[in-house]
């Protein structure tokens, strides 16, 4: 079963504004990820935090982790329309030397110019 | 430096047919994940291996599903027997040794049709 619950399901919002994006867990995580996919494109890494870790910065995006919550947000700044994308959470737990990622159901963004 | 290739991007299919998806992970990467995407959905984890080794393999069906990481080449996600329900983008990811605390890094995916 997956892991994160992401919320909400679709976003649209105007160019320069800001969007939130928030992700629910359910069990012990080494470490939450967010991932971006453009359409009929693969996964690209954005930011990755550690269980031990609470708020992380990369360029206009920020995360935060709350694990006495089991929740994490994505928040991106003064968006633009190359923003437009499906936003992915990832809780990542570790298995035989590697980790193994459990996706959620994703966020779909739409920046409206 | 290239990244996770996969091919082929596109692969139609007859129902009954067998499906071949290849991954050469990153270089320097010993392990590979695969994923299945449903249109406008999430990723769901399939299978996890290392060389010559599958680790995980709990995200997929028993039956007609297989795949493999041999010593040489690329990884391997074979689907025996295609039903209109396998289709979907299957993606692979790499990572390296002890990437417990890593990102993982995707191929643009197959995009299997079964007709």
């Amino acid at each position: 079963s997956q892991q994160g619950e992401e919320d909400p399901q679709a976003l649209s919002i105007q160019e320069g504004e800001n969007a939130t994006m928030n992700c629910s867990y359910k069990t012990s995580i080494n470490n939450l990820q967010w991932y971006r996919q453009n359409s009929g494109r693969g996964l690209v890494h954005l930011i990755l935090i550690r269980s031990n870790e609470r708020e992380k910065h990369s360029g206009r995006l920020r995360v935060t982790l709350d694990t006495s919550k089991k929740s994490s947000s994505l928040l991106i700044t003064a968006s633009r329309a190359a923003d437009t994308a499906s936003y992915f959470c990832a809780t990542g737990t570790r298995l035989q030397g590697a980790q193994k990622l459990v996706f959620g159901q994703g966020t779909r963004l739409t920046i409206n110019p | 430096n290239a990244g996770v290739m996969q091919n082929p991007r596109h692969l139609v299919r007859r129902r009954g047919q067998e499906a071949r998806l290849r991954c050469s992970p990153m270089k320097g990467h010993s392990h590979v994940y695969w994923y299945r995407q449903l249109p406008e959905e999430g990723l769901k984890f399939m299978v996890y291996l290392q060389k010559e080794n599958i680790i995980d393999e709990s995200g997929m069906p028993k039956e007609r599903f297989s795949a493999e990481f041999p010593k040489e080449g690329p990884s391997i996600l074979r689907i025996q027997q295609v039903v209109r329900g396998d289709s979907a983008a299957y993606f692979c990811a790499s990572s390296g040794q002890g990437a417990y605390n890593s990102p993982l890094h995707f191929g643009n995916g197959t995009r299997l049709t079964v007709t």
